[in-house]
């Protein structure tokens, strides 16, 4: 399996935007690029995915380095409701499952 | 829709007692997920099913791990005997089958299990 690296944590104030980093250097052409949160006591939820091009849905965006190597999820204004664990994943298109690393757990500053 | 139900959301059990986690998946899904959490290892993935069928079962740590899943809309996974390294959250998860390659996973709340 492709891995990915993450910062271990980060921090951001709140109401400002948040870069958070994905290192995938092994990528292949037919990975995708998804990223999971997992709030306190709750389990994952999807939050966005890619191939190639940016994405942008109501929950964040993501940025994609025009050789696949690295990404980036933007959360464009973090509230407190943000601070959570956030994964990312490469998924083979021919495969069904993912794997979790252990993530970047996000704190939220008031 | 309710998503992902699991049952129950917390076991307290005795070392060597049979356990049984439940999970309903979202109506319509076919991919079934079920994974473990724990500080050390993280979220591992311990088995999937696919129409029912086990597709890959490479993460079940041991024979005292077995899941089944009768219909579209149960599974179980069952730990005998138990033993207190198995304290864990167990989590399970569906996607759909339109959702292909994409196939993002809807995840249930989990169940917390502890065994004394």
């Amino acid at each position: 399996d492709a891995k990915t690296t993450q910062p271990n944590s980060m921090e951001s104030n709140e109401e400002e935007p948040v870069h958070l980093p994905c290192n995938h250097s092994t990528i292949s052409g037919t990975d995708y690029i998804h990223w999971y949160r997992q709030l306190p006591s709750q389990g994952p939820e999807y939050v966005i995915h890619g191939l190639t091009s940016n994405v942008n849905n109501r929950m964040a965006s993501l940025a994609i380095a025009e050789d696949r190597k690295s990404s980036t999820l933007i959360l464009h204004r973090a509230t407190l409701r943000d601070a959570a664990v956030y994964y990312c994943i490469l998924k083979e298109t021919s495969y069904d499952k993912v794997i979790f690393g252990p993530g970047t757990s996000l704190s939220v500053i008031p | 829709d309710a998503g992902v139900i699991q049952s129950p959301r917390h076991e307290v059990t005795e070392m060597g007692q049979e356990v049984t986690l439940r999970c309903k998946p979202i109506s319509g899904h076919d991919y079934l997920f079920w994974y473990r959490q724990t500080m050390m290892r993280g979220l591992e993935l311990l088995i999937y099913f696919n129409n029912n069928v086990p597709i890959d079962d490479s993460g079940m740590p041991e024979d005292r791990f077995s899941a089944k899943m009768p219909n579209a809309s149960f599974s179980t996974l069952k730990i005998q005997p138990s033993e207190p390294r198995d304290s864990a959250v167990y989590f399970c998860a569906s996607s759909a089958p339109d959702r292909a390659p994409y196939n993002e996973q809807f995840f249930g709340p989990g169940t917390r299990l502890t065994v004394l």
